[in-house]
């Protein structure tokens, strides 16, 4: 089975720069998704394919790939994007997720 | 509009069974692969079990396996879970969604497993 690694935490400042990595073999070859989540709240699609952002989703938000990593960046962080991060991608058809990271903006 | 909602759940004794239903409306339903994820109390995303748009293929996170059946039925653009021998561990919120889109998510329903 494949695995999907992230950070646990990262915390920022308000305008700062956010990275959160996800790493795995399976990154390789498959695109990723990530995704956000705030308590008590369904996921929200941030990134697909990558580094593509759907409509609706703040140009703050990006996406990049390299290897086996691939990369949320968050362009100045505002307090609202304090969420849980996932990770996920899919191969032999089946899904994995990340094990989330904790952003926290303050 | 897209829409997922997703029903079923409750509280239900270790080794009963549950049947969760995803009715799916504002997207042509049979063109998609179906997904099912669950998120445990406190805990992240795991993804459970999919399914191809015709039902001819379907797969499982190992931890249900041979436990939980996935079905759709196009004629009604439903998603269906059937969880048997449940566990404590099994307790979470499940949310259905489309593959490989995942956007958007349902509401979930809770699944409690407990005596």
């Amino acid at each position: 089975s494949y695995e999907l690694t992230q950070p646990s935490s990262v915390s920022v400042s308000p305008g700062q720069t956010a990275r959160i990595t996800c790493s795995g073999d399976v990154l390789a070859k498959k695109y990723a998704r990530w995704f956000q989540q705030k308590p008590g709240q369904a996921p929200v699609l941030v990134i697909y394919k990558d580094s593509e952002r759907p409509s609706g989703i703040p140009e703050r938000f990006s996406g990049s790939s390299s290897g086996t990593t691939v990369t949320l960046t968050i362009s100045g962080a505002q307090v609202e994007d304090e969420a849980d991060y996932y990770c996920y991608s899919a191969a032999d058809n089946k899904g994995v997720f990340g094990g989330g990271t904790k952003l926290t903006v303050l | 509009e897209v829409q997922l909602v997703e029903s079923g759940g409750g509280l239900v004794q270790p080794g009963g069974s549950l049947r969760l239903s995803c009715a799916a409306s504002g997207f042509t339903f049979s063109s998609y692969w179906m997904s099912w994820v669950r998120q445990a109390p406190g805990k992240g995303l795991e993804w459970v079990a999919n399914i191809k748009q015709d039902g001819s293929e379907k797969y499982y996170v190992d931890s249900v396996k041979g436990r939980f059946t996935i079905s759709r039925d196009n004629a009604k653009n439903s998603l269906y879970l059937q969880m048997n021998s449940l566990r404590a561990e099994d307790t979470a919120v499940y949310y259905c969604a489309s593959s490989p889109t995942f956007d958007p998510w349902g509401q979930g329903t809770l699944v409690t497993v407990s005596s």
